[in-house]
């Protein structure tokens, strides 16, 4: 496997379920990232792990949300008690912070999460 | 904070060129990055630029970086319908940080 992979694809919840989402980064990648993508926008950030520490949490991301990355390598991502408006795609991408401070971030293909 | 602005639309004949800009506000990033993001899919980086070069070429894609005026274009050579897509600038740093993306459309 050499890409970004985001597990679930696609999924459909009733509003106030919990959903958790998977995200596996290229492999050597020490940082993680949650974007948030809405219908006409670009990608907002939400959060940022290096290895296994969550280093910022956008204010976008309400108490509903949280992440984890517990060994530094996939990370779940979590939405409790779901809202229409949390119905979007959320990307999830990968980096390799080196010495020369490329930042180039690999994009996994998203879930797109519909809330009912 | 951080702003990426960019056109919303562009439409060109294919063969043509596309230029797509745009300006962005954080000057800090090392590296310069323009995404595409076809129907449904994620983001694929397309290509990037140092931020201490004023000019990258990559096959028919042009990069300029004006940093003074913190522009940044990506020119499109003889646009092929294929090249439909959005097209996202993306300075680079710790965090991406993308503005609302250029829909390019291609007519034949």
């Amino acid at each position: 496997d050499t890409g970004v992979s985001q597990n679930p694809r696609h999924k459909i919840t009733k509003r106030g379920q919990n959903v958790t989402f998977r995200c596996d980064p290229i492999s050597e990648h020490n940082r993680l990232y949650w974007y948030r993508q809405t219908l006409g926008q670009g990608p907002e950030f939400l959060t940022y792990f290096q290895n296994e520490a969550q280093l910022e949490k956008s204010r976008l991301l309400s108490d509903r949300f949280s992440a984890e990355r517990p060994k530094g390598s996939f990370s779940t991502l979590e939405i409790q008690r779901t809202e229409q408006g949390d119905s979007a795609m959320y990307l999830c991408a990968s980096s390799l912070m080196g010495g020369a401070g490329n930042t180039e971030a690999f994009f996994g293909q998203g879930t797109r999460l519909t809330v009912v | 904070g951080e702003d990426v602005e960019q056109s919303l639309f562009l439409s060109v004949r294919e063969g043509d060129s596309s230029v797509i800009n745009c300006t962005y506000t954080d000057s800090s990033s090392t590296y310069l990055y323009w995404y595409k993001q076809e129907p449904g899919a994620g983001l694929q980086l397309l290509t990037y630029i140092f931020s201490n070069m004023d000019m990258k070429q990559d096959q028919r894609l042009t990069v300029l970086l004006n940093k003074k005026d913190k522009h940044l274009s990506l020119r499109i050579a003889d646009t092929q319908t294929g090249d439909s897509a959005i097209y996202f600038c993306a300075p680079g740093g710790f965090k991406t940080i993308f503005g609302a993306g250029t829909r390019l459309f291609v007519k034949a």
